[in-house]
């Protein structure tokens, strides 16, 4: 089936540091990827669409200069976190689908503990 | 969007029984529906998923019905296991490369 690889799968850092998330389609090429947040025991919450080769589309009340995407390749998506404060502590997970009209594949997340 | 709840509804079954857990959508223009099955600590792990064009699917231990007049969606799992204990979420979107809108999830605890 379908592999969508996460990393790391957590991190704990400083206050003010910055973190870098690699979502890679391991099995497929996904010139879509996308990133979500998810606290305890909610929901997934979408933050962004990642587009290869151009800007990502960000949702409503997500910064896009606190979260930047770069999908550079057609199995690659990175999310990079800047100067992250406790509040950006989460569970972050990228996803991508297989084709068009195809289901969203996951990665395992990545557990971002900032302190 | 869905609004995100802060308690997830849980649905608790003995081992060998049958589960379902319920979804409702709030979206008409839906047009694919996949149900995840998330377990502590990773990501969503596809399940099965239906299309507007059908009102039922069979997986392996698994049904999926929808009801497209009253924007409902249901998961069946036959003969439940231990090893179905996670949480259970619905989502749809629009076909193609859209968005997927997660519903708030379900936790089903299977007791042996």
């Amino acid at each position: 089936g379908a592999v969508v690889s996460q990393h790391p799968s957590r991190v704990i850092c400083k206050s003010g540091t910055s973190v870098k998330i690699e979502c890679r389609s391991l099995d497929f090429q996904a010139t879509t990827m996308f990133w979500y947040r998810q606290f305890p025991k909610q929901s997934l919450m979408l933050m962004a669409t990642s587009n290869e080769g151009s800007k990502a589309t960000y949702e409503q009340g997500v910064e896009k200069d606190k979260f930047l995407i770069n999908h550079a390749s057609l199995t690659l998506s990175t999310l990079t976190v800047t100067s992250a404060h406790p509040e950006d502590s989460s569970f972050y997970i990228c996803s991508a689908p297989t084709g068009a009209n195809q289901p969203q594949h996951f990665g395992d997340g990545t557990r971002l503990s900032i302190l | 969007g869905e609004s995100v709840g802060l308690h997830l509804p849980t649905l608790s079954v003995q081992e060998g029984d049958n589960s379902i857990i319920n979804c409702a959508y709030s979206n008409s223009a839906s047009d694919y529906f996949i149900w995840y099955k998330q377990e502590s600590g990773k990501g969503p792990q596809f399940i099965i998923d239906i299309r507007s064009n059908m009102d039922k699917r069979q997986g392996q231990r698994v049904t999926v019905l929808l009801n497209k007049t009253v924007k409902h969606l249901s998961l069946q799992i036959a003969a439940t296991q231990p090893g179905d204990s996670a949480v259970y979420f619905c989502a749809e979107n629009k076909g193609g490369y859209s968005t997927l809108t997660f519903g708030k999830g379900t936790m089903l605890l299977v007791s042996p």
